[in-house]
């Protein structure tokens, strides 16, 4: 099976621009979450998505959001972005069945805010 | 609410030498743990986990951990370090496997 897969890889904004970040999980996986990790603050929940509904939020501002498609495809927008919003943003899908308590990540986005 | 601590943001072993990656947790529910590996420019990649049954969870790469709830602890070892296994891990709880709450990480060095 195909691992979980994100796009773009890297990515260069500037301040007040938006971005928006796409993620695909491992075929047959219908969670999906995604984690922001910075030097300072370390990895940190963002959402999560279950059959195309937000299911669990962490606690970021509404700057943050994200969506799933049918296939679930999730994409994950921040608008206005801040420098702060510098981060590897990391997706990860939920397995089913035997091991549906593991979260499998993808590589990760790197968004560089200038 | 969950939270993870991991003791030593920094942790070197010469080759060959034990590792030991300390991790306490604090949950209000039987936890759910999880060790993850990430290496340069790559994301996570889980190492083993603890949900329930045999406390001693063995996991890839030589790596296993002992859940001891008395300690509400999560120590990751390995016997015998490898060049290979220098990188940063990540202690984690969840009280379902989703909503990850990570530890701060560990990074390791090995030297030769």
């Amino acid at each position: 099976k195909a691992g979980v897969t994100q796009t773009p890889r890297y990515l260069i904004k500037t301040r007040g621009q938006q971005v928006t970040l796409s993620c695909s999980p491992i075929s047959g996986h219908r969670s999906v979450s995604w984690y922001q990790q910075t030097p300072g603050q370390g990895l940190q929940f963002l959402f999560e998505y279950f059959s195309e509904t937000q299911r669990n939020k962490g606690n970021f501002p509404g700057r943050f959001s994200g969506r799933q498609f049918s296939n679930s495809r999730s994409e994950m927008n921040v608008s206005t972005l801040e420098l702060g919003d510098s981060a590897l943003y990391l997706c990860a899908s939920l397995s089913t069945g035997k091991n549906s308590d593991t979260q499998y990540f993808g590589p990760g986005t790197r968004l560089t805010v200038l | 609410a969950q939270s993870v601590t991991q003791l030593g943001s920094h942790v070197s072993v010469s080759e060959g030498a034990l590792v030991l990656l300390r991790c306490n947790y604090s949950s209000s529910v039987p936890p759910y743990l999880f060790w993850y590996v990430q290496y340069p420019n790559q994301g996570l990649q889980l190492l083993l986990k603890y949900t329930t049954g045999a406390t001693l969870v063995k996991g890839i790469n030589g790596f296993e951990a002992e859940f001891k709830k008395s300690e509400t602890s999560f120590h990751l070892t390995k016997p015998s370090a490898h060049m290979s296994d220098a990188a940063e891990y990540f202690c984690a709880v969840s009280d379902a496997g989703n909503m990850l709450t990570f530890g701060g990480g560990t990074r390791l060095m090995v030297k030769p």
